[in-house]
């Protein structure tokens, strides 16, 4: 099992550009989430998903969407990207309660 | 709402003494606890988790964690501390699944090994 996989490692955005991060993992598991990490802050959760097709919103959503068409893919999408943006992101992903992170993407906005 | 304190945002030791990582949390469930560890740079580690069952959780690289819950605490310790435990740690609670398995993070507390 390769777990779960995010792609890019890095990314260099400018402001007003979007993009989508990638997430997949290849458990079966049916909870899926998103996370950013900033200093001093510990993780954040900004969406998450129970099952395919269900989507709920965690802490701090705002500027980020996402979908979940399959259970093994769950991408954030960065609508319109701002400074405010440029931050680590982890997606993880859980059957039970134990969650399985992924290596995490570290995105810059200029 | 479920909420986690990390009382120390930086703790300072020198090798083989030992370590006191402290953790208090809030819970409207009976919660589900954990402790992550994330080297410079690198992504998060499990360390050790509390679902419910022995108080006194053994995790990896010497660490455990005891849970008191009538002082609402998960604290992380270890006898003695080695260069290589130089990181960040997170305390998290867990939501229950179905209210979908969320975790709530504690700012960090970053541990520093002195030779």
């Amino acid at each position: 099992n390769a777990g779960v996989t995010q792609t890019p490692k890095f990314q260099v955005l400018k402001t007003g550009q979007s993009m989508t991060l990638q997430c997949a993992q290849d458990m079966n598991h049916e909870y899926m989430s998103w996370y950013r990490q900033d200093p001093g802050m510990g993780l954040r959760l900004i969406h998450y998903s129970v099952g395919a097709g269900i989507t709920d919103q965690g802490e701090v959503p705002n500027g980020y969407n996402v979908s979940r068409s399959t259970t093994e893919d769950f991408p954030l999408r960065l609508l319109s990207a701002a400074p405010s943006q440029t931050s680590v992101y982890f997606c993880a992903s859980s059957y039970g309660v134990e969650q399985y992170f992924g290596p995490g993407t570290r995105l810059t906005v200029t | 709402a479920q909420s986690v304190t990390q009382l120390d945002s930086h703790v300072s030791v020198s090798e083989g003494t030992p370590v006191l990582l402290r953790c208090n949390y809030s819970s409207s469930y009976s919660p589900s606890l954990f402790w992550y560890v994330q080297h410079p740079n690198k992504g998060l580690q499990l360390l050790l988790k509390y679902t419910s069952a022995a108080t006194l959780v053994k995790g990896i690289n010497g660490f455990e964690a005891e849970f008191k819950k009538s002082e609402t605490s998960f604290h992380l310790t270890k006898p003695s501390a080695h260069m290589s435990d130089a990181a960040e740690y997170f305390c998290v609670v867990s939501e229950p699944p179905e209210y979908g398995n969320k975790l709530v993070f504690g700012a960090g507390t970053i541990l520093r090994v002195k030779s």
